[in-house]
């Protein structure tokens, strides 16, 4: 039972452009939402995160929307580049029930074209 | 403070061996997490350390996994009588329990391979 859903194994977008990548979740209990970039060979690397309680967070190129009521994330990525292609994971963290372990959904594999 | 770092990078052994992996977090980090990942899949919790304190187990985490952290620093993850399910990405994570905000920070991973 996958709490936690990546329903796109990959997305191919070109350089400048926006990138939007898409997670659902099952867990209402889930309160806090996490997106994490991966290259190769490495351990995945924290971008942004978002509360239950706000709908939008902003970092520079990054913005992660959280619609609760759809259960539903995304993270947009503009202007895209090339340095952006990798692994996006999506998790999300039960912490007010006392839980800080972080369920991961399988990735989407971004490939920014120059 | 070079962040993560798991100890050997890559592991290959025979299957009935058993193995040990190991984790420093950074210094000021006093939550440590380890982590599975196989092909095609996201990261798996696998258990969590607040100090010492070995404070959430995974159902993953059969008999034939142990980890420690002794002195709130270092830990160690062994895999007794290895099987060839165990072959995958083990990851190590630390952060400070204050926030999510700033998530976990993540090792390179040890690579296992029972063959």
């Amino acid at each position: 039972d996958q709490q936690v859903k990546q329903n796109s194994p990959s997305l191919s977008v070109q350089e400048g452009r926006i990138s939007i990548l898409n997670c659902d979740y099952t867990n209402s209990m889930f309160d806090y939402f996490l997106w994490y970039k991966k290259y190769p060979a490495e351990g995945p690397t924290f971008l942004i995160s978002i509360s239950s309680i706000k709908d939008k967070n902003e970092d520079g190129r990054f913005t992660v929307f959280l619609n609760k009521s759809a259960k539903h994330l995304s993270l947009h990525i503009v202007p895209s580049q090339p340095g952006d292609s990798a692994v996006y994971f999506c998790a999300a963290s039960a912490s007010g029930a006392g839980s800080y372990q972080l369920t991961f959904g399988k990735g989407t594999k971004l490939s920014v074209i120059p | 403070d070079t962040g993560v770092s798991q100890d050997p990078r890559h592991k290959i052994t025979k299957r009935g061996q058993n193995v040990t992996f190991r984790c420093d977090p950074i210094s000021e980090h006093n939550r440590l997490y380890w982590y599975r990942q196989t092909l095609g899949q996201g990261p798996e919790f696998l258990t969590y350390f607040q100090n010492e304190a070995q404070l959430e187990k995974s159902r993953l985490l059969s008999d034939r996994f142990s980890a420690e952290r002794p002195k709130g620093s270092f830990s160690t993850l062994e895999i007794q009588r290895t099987e060839q399910g165990d072959s995958a990405m083990y990851l190590c994570a630390s952060s400070l329990v204050v926030s999510l905000n700033y998530g976990y920070t993540f090792g390179s991973g040890t690579r296992l391979t029972v063959v």
